[in-house]
């Protein structure tokens, strides 16, 4: 079974450029998160897809935005970048049993100029 | 709401020897998940082990085991004869279901470097 793959995994962007996140998860999951991992702060949770909608939403202004589409890819949309938004994008991928394990991505490591 | 402490940002172990990471956390519920999850340098997160708070008993993987107090809300994490590879970030996380979906919380990690 493939595991969750993302693209692309490096980018540079400038400030108030906007960027595009893209995460396909293992087959047959249908909930995608999303978080940003930053030194010192940990992994930040940014939203949660099920389905094509958002179950979930973290503490992350209005400029992260993510949508799920039918096949359960996932893409996390960054308008007016800022500084402070170098990071690495992690996604991650859950089934349906009790326990949620989560099954992370290889990340996209984003920094902004 | 929930919080997830891991007090020890980097810790240094030789090859063969045991070490222990520290994980806390804050929560009111009584049913939910605790996780240790794994990051290797350049490589993408894998768990390392999980805990149902529902269960006395401390789970083991292996060379993994935790020390699971529910009273004093610790979650720390044994690795027995360290390996070179078990060098990475290790995450402690809570989650729990609520509302029809789950909620993941993580700790800033714990740099682990095992020394030859």
């Amino acid at each position: 079974k493939a595991g969750v793959t993302q693209t692309p995994r490096y980018l540079i962007k400038t400030r108030g450029q906007q960027v595009t996140l893209s995460c396909s998860p293992i087959s047959g999951h249908r909930s995608v998160s999303w978080y940003q991992q930053t030194p010192g702060q940990g992994l930040q949770f940014l939203f949660e897809y099920f389905s094509e909608t958002q179950r979930n939403k973290g503490n992350f202004p209005g400029r992260f935005s993510g949508r799920q589409f039918s096949n359960s890819r996932s893409e996390m949309n960054v308008s007016t970048l800022e500084l402070g938004d170098s990071a690495l994008y992690l996604c991650a991928s859950s089934g349906t049993s009790g326990n949620n394990e989560q099954f992370f991505g290889p990340g996209t490591r984003l920094t902004v100029l | 709401a929930q919080t997830v402490t891991q007090s020890q940002p980097e810790m240094s172990v030789q090859e063969a020897e045991t070490v222990t990471l520290s994980c806390t956390y804050d929560t009111s519920e009584s049913n939910y998940y605790l996780f240790w999850y794994k990051q290797p340098p350049s490589r993408q997160m894998i768990l390392v082990i999980r805990q149902e708070a529902y269960k006395q008993q401390n789970a083991t993987e292996n060379r993994f085991s935790v020390n699971f107090q529910k009273a004093a809300k610790s979650f720390s994490l044994k690795i027995s004869d360290s390996q070179l590879g078990d060098t990475a970030m290790y995450f402690c996380a809570f989650m729990k279901w609520t509302s029809g979906t789950y909620k993941y919380i993580f700790g800033t990690g714990t740099r682990l470097k095992v020394l030859a």
